[in-house]
């Protein structure tokens, strides 16, 4: 069975923490992505990696950074945790040239004091 | 701009169909996506078009029009394990989604 799995399903973080968030995948695919969910809003792209230490920006990756270590794993790193960070976040992955399915996390609901 | 609409919020009865409309406004069209969310949990594949015409899969079935940009998620025969937010997704120029804020649908018995 396909699986995507991020770390932390909550966290609780003050402003100015550094926070990591770490999704892995099993099903070998080359893409994977980070996605914030806010209510009333679409998924919105945070950042984006076609291939290992390979990384593109999405819509919003201001306040964000990546890593892509191992095709696998995918990191998403807020330096400087802010109170307008806190969101659910949603990683993805996908096979590169395939029709574009993605195959989500369960999702890190991050909380910002 | 690039633009995805669909309704907030619908309710429907148990053993009903539904129908959640999509349109959408993209500088380019490479297929449009529907999945399912039900609360709290991650998003589901439930359909891809990228041809105009309905493509039919058990109870679900997704409508397309790219003249109109238009598509529909046909829900039949509802059951309350369908209560959930269903999104709706363009691919563009660049091959990555551009998402619609979600219906959540609400069934009633």
């Amino acid at each position: 069975d396909v699986k995507v799995t991020q770390s932390s399903r909550y966290l609780v973080k003050r402003t100015g923490e550094k926070v990591f968030l770490e999704c892995v995948q099993d099903m070998d695919h080359e893409n994977m992505f980070w996605y914030r969910q806010d209510p009333g809003l679409g998924l919105r792209l945070i950042y984006f990696s076609y291939d290992v230490k390979m990384k593109e920006k999405g819509d919003i990756p201001e306040g964000y950074s990546v890593s892509r270590e191992k095709k696998e794993r995918f990191s998403l790193i807020l330096e400087s945790a802010s109170t307008n960070q806190t969101s659910m976040y949603l990683c993805a992955s996908s096979f590169l040239t395939d029709t574009g399915e993605l195959f989500f996390g369960e999702g890190s609901r991050l909380t910002v004091l | 701009g690039q633009n995805i609409d669909q309704p907030t919020e619908m309710t429907a009865t148990e053993g009903a169909i539904v129908q959640i409309n999509c349109t959408y406004q993209t500088s380019e069209f490479n297929g449009l996506f529907w999945y399912q969310q039900h609360a709290g949990e991650a998003p589901t594949f439930l359909s891809y078009n990228v041809l105009d015409g309905l493509e039919e899969k058990g109870r679900f079935s997704s409508f397309l029009s790219r003249s109109k940009g238009y598509s529909y998620l046909l829900l039949k025969e509802l059951q309350m394990k369908d209560s959930a937010s269903y999104l709706c997704a363009v691919k563009d120029s660049n091959y990555q989604l551009i998402w619609g804020a979600g219906t959540k649908l609400i069934i009633k018995p």
